[in-house]
């Protein structure tokens, strides 16, 4: 079965630290990896996204980086975190060849998410 | 650029009542997944729904993939306590250019009081 994972759980870092936050998926090869931000109670914006090894797209301009160094592995990043980086963290997969049908309705997994809190 | 509208943002209701959450958006979605979500941790997908017209039953959830693909609605009947938490409709467009991206609504805030 496919798990997914990301750590740390939560996080406190001061403003103008680096970030560096970790998702890994097993049980599957070759997914699409998606890196989401959730404010409070809210829905979820898509920040970053990989079809594959070394290729990233950014959705959102901002101060965040992502980086995608093996199949199942996808790295969230920052030079200098600002205030308004505060947020919940989501790390999410999907894979067509998973879904098993000829077509695939883009269903996404989410990992537990990571916490972070920039004073 | 899609949208999806989601209401109501927040419903406080009593054990026992029944419920509908709403998904609407001006642009037609190739399929539609709800998400449940607890306080700290990642969503949950529970359904999706791909042909128009479409319903789907999950026990005592109800989901609707409205004729022209563009709304979906959930209804919750004889909420329980164990119902609340946050409530995520994302709408997807298959094929090669969509990259498995996901549109997501606002999320509805339900809190099912005993």
């Amino acid at each position: 079965s496919q798990t997914i994972h990301q750590w740390p759980a939560t996080l406190v870092q001061p403003v103008g630290s680096p970030l560096s936050l970790e998702c890994t998926v097993e049980g599957t090869s070759n997914p699409n990896l998606y890196w989401y931000r959730q404010a409070a109670g809210r829905g979820l914006q898509l920040l970053f996204y990989s079809v594959g090894i070394g290729q990233i797209s950014s959705e959102v301009p901002q101060n965040l980086s992502a980086s995608r160094p093996q199949d199942r592995q996808f790295i969230l990043s920052s030079k200098k975190l600002l205030l308004s980086d505060s947020g919940f963290y989501l790390c999410a997969w999907y894979s067509d060849i998973w879904s098993g049908r000829v077509t695939s309705y883009n269903e996404q997994f989410f990992g537990p998410g990571t916490r972070l809190t920039v004073l | 650029t899609q949208l999806l509208e989601q209401s109501p943002q927040f419903l406080s209701i009593q054990e026992g009542e029944n419920l509908t959450v709403y998904c609407n958006s001006s642009s037609v979605f190739s399929s539609l997944q709800w998400y449940r979500q607890e306080p700290g941790e990642g969503p949950v997908l529970l359904v999706t729904v791909v042909t128009g017209g479409e319903v789907k039953k999950l026990k005592r959830l109800t989901f609707q993939f409205g004729d022209a693909r563009k709304d979906s609605s959930l209804h919750i009947t004889a909420a329980q306590p164990g119902d609340t938490g946050l409530y995520l409709c994302a709408g997807s467009n298959a094929g090669g250019t969509s990259y498995g991206k996901l549109t997501f609504g606002q999320g509805t805030i339900l809190t099912v009081h005993p």
